[in-house]
């Protein structure tokens, strides 16, 4: 099946710092989708993004669909944006319908 | 427009009993999706409904089933349950389903003794 590797797995900074995420998937997929895990456990929609660059804020993330590969750019960080990124993905077909498949998470910490 | 809610947020139970979780889409939405996640295993695809319909399944146990209500609220219910079955157990709503962003609830916590 499709393997969804994120990296780094673990990520420390300091406050102000800049950092880049990075999902890697095997497979031609319909949806992308990144996430951020509160620490109560909802999943927080960060970017809708199955091809091409989006910015929200200091928040910004491209998916390069043909090389399969999607990045999630936070820039300027604060303690706030600690917590756990997910990256997921969608493939075509009926058989796939609603089914989300998860990568294991960068479990990132903010430093002040 | 609310978000998706799910009910209750946490739960024990022991091993043995069954247990049912409810979930409500946002208004307007029509699929509803499933997922747990434990420290182990991450985030699994459990299963989706649609129109009522269950149209995709996850490898898990008969154990686990679910259904979805003309309103397009959804439950999911847990028979016999595992000291494994410990986890978040996580809803996701969108549209129609396919190739569009799922908005997850805050999920439900399962403790099993």
């Amino acid at each position: 099946g499709i393997q969804v590797e994120q990296s780094p797995p673990d990520l420390i900074l300091q406050e102000g710092a800049n950092s880049t995420l990075r999902c890697n998937f095997s497979d031609s997929v319909n949806n992308l989708q990144w996430f951020h895990q509160n620490p109560w456990g909802q999943l927080i929609n960060l970017f809708y993004i199955p091809s091409g660059t989006k910015q929200n804020g200091r928040l910004s993330a491209t998916t390069v669909a043909t090389e399969r590969y999607s990045l999630l750019y936070i820039s300027s960080s604060q303690t706030t944006d600690s917590g756990v990124y997910f990256c997921a993905v969608e493939l075509s077909g009926s058989s796939n319908t609603g089914k989300l498949i998860f990568g294991q998470g960068t479990t990132l910490q903010v430093k002040p | 427009k609310a978000g998706v809610t799910q009910t209750p947020r946490y739960l024990i139970k022991t091993r043995g009993q069954q247990v049912t979780l409810s979930c409500s889409p946002i208004s307007g939405h029509r699929s509803v999706s499933w997922y747990q996640q434990t420290p182990g295993q991450g985030l699994q695809f459990l299963f989706e409904y649609f129109s009522e319909t269950q149209r995709n399944k996850g490898n898990f146990p008969g154990r686990f089933s679910g259904r979805q209500f003309s309103n397009s609220r959804s439950e999911m219910n847990v028979s016999t349950l595992e000291l494994g079955d410990s986890a978040l157990y996580l809803c996701a709503s969108s549209l129609e389903g396919q190739g569009e962003t799922q908005y997850f609830g805050p999920g439900t916590r399962l403790l099993v003794l």
